[in-house]
């Protein structure tokens, strides 16, 4: 069983719409990381979260440490939004992070 | 400020060739980490070094691979005798300090390296 579990694997969804990523862990972390991969393979830290709740734009990440579990909300999604997106932890204090398999989000007009 | 540069971007070589990759962190950042994503399947960490120091290497292939980060110039990942399960994407990412595993790492765009 992977540390780090992301559902749903893929995602279609069609603009406009709310979206919800759910991630969750088996282990003790010190963060939780939510990164975007583009089309192009480029890589993007969205959020760094260790509680609570981070908001940037149309993105809400959450995290909840006794249910060790996290969200990634995007609101009104739009086609540009279509990408792969990653959960990471670092375990324990270390710097190294895991990751999650991705989830494949694709947004239609 | 310039983010993470890696090069090259795109890389082919023959089974028995050596590969090297370069990555430049970012300005200030003085730790680097080398990730690798395989076809089809997620990132995974490879090596983490500071400037002259590898920190944790766990993630390294025990044969072929290594991993340097000079005191001066790019931090360097080395396949010897690649072979075709070498092909992939491989990661650099930097960050500027650690406090206690809490760092944003900034990425940079990967070097494709396809073995024939």
């Amino acid at each position: 069983k992977n540390e780090v579990e992301q559902s749903p694997q893929n995602l279609t969804a069609q603009e406009g719409e709310f979206i919800t990523i759910n991630c969750s862990y088996s282990v003790g972390i010190s963060a939780l990381h939510w990164l975007q991969q583009h089309p192009g393979g480029g890589i993007v830290s969205l959020f760094m979260l260790s509680s609570g709740k981070k908001k940037h734009g149309r993105l809400i990440a959450t995290i909840n440490i006794q249910e060790k579990h996290s969200s990634l909300h995007i609101t009104a999604s739009h086609p540009r939004d279509s990408a792969v997106y990653i959960c990471a932890v670092n375990t324990g204090t270390a710097s190294k992070l895991t990751f999650g398999t991705g989830t494949r989000l694709q947004v239609t007009l | 400020n310039a983010g993470v540069m890696q090069n090259p971007r795109h890389l082919v070589r023959r089974r028995g060739q050596e590969a090297r990759l370069r990555c430049s962190p970012m300005k200030g950042h003085s730790h680097v980490y080398w990730y690798r994503q395989l076809p089809e399947e997620g990132l995974k960490f490879m090596v983490y070094l500071q400037k002259e120091n590898i920190i944790d290497e766990s993630g390294m292939p025990k044969e072929r691979f290594s991993a340097e980060f000079p005191k001066e110039g790019p931090s360097i990942l080395r396949i010897q005798q690649v072979v075709r399960g070498d092909s992939a994407a491989y990661f650099c990412a930097s960050s500027p300090r650690i406090s206690g595993g809490r760092e944003t790492q900034y990425f940079g765009p990967g070097t494709r390296l396809l073995v024939l």
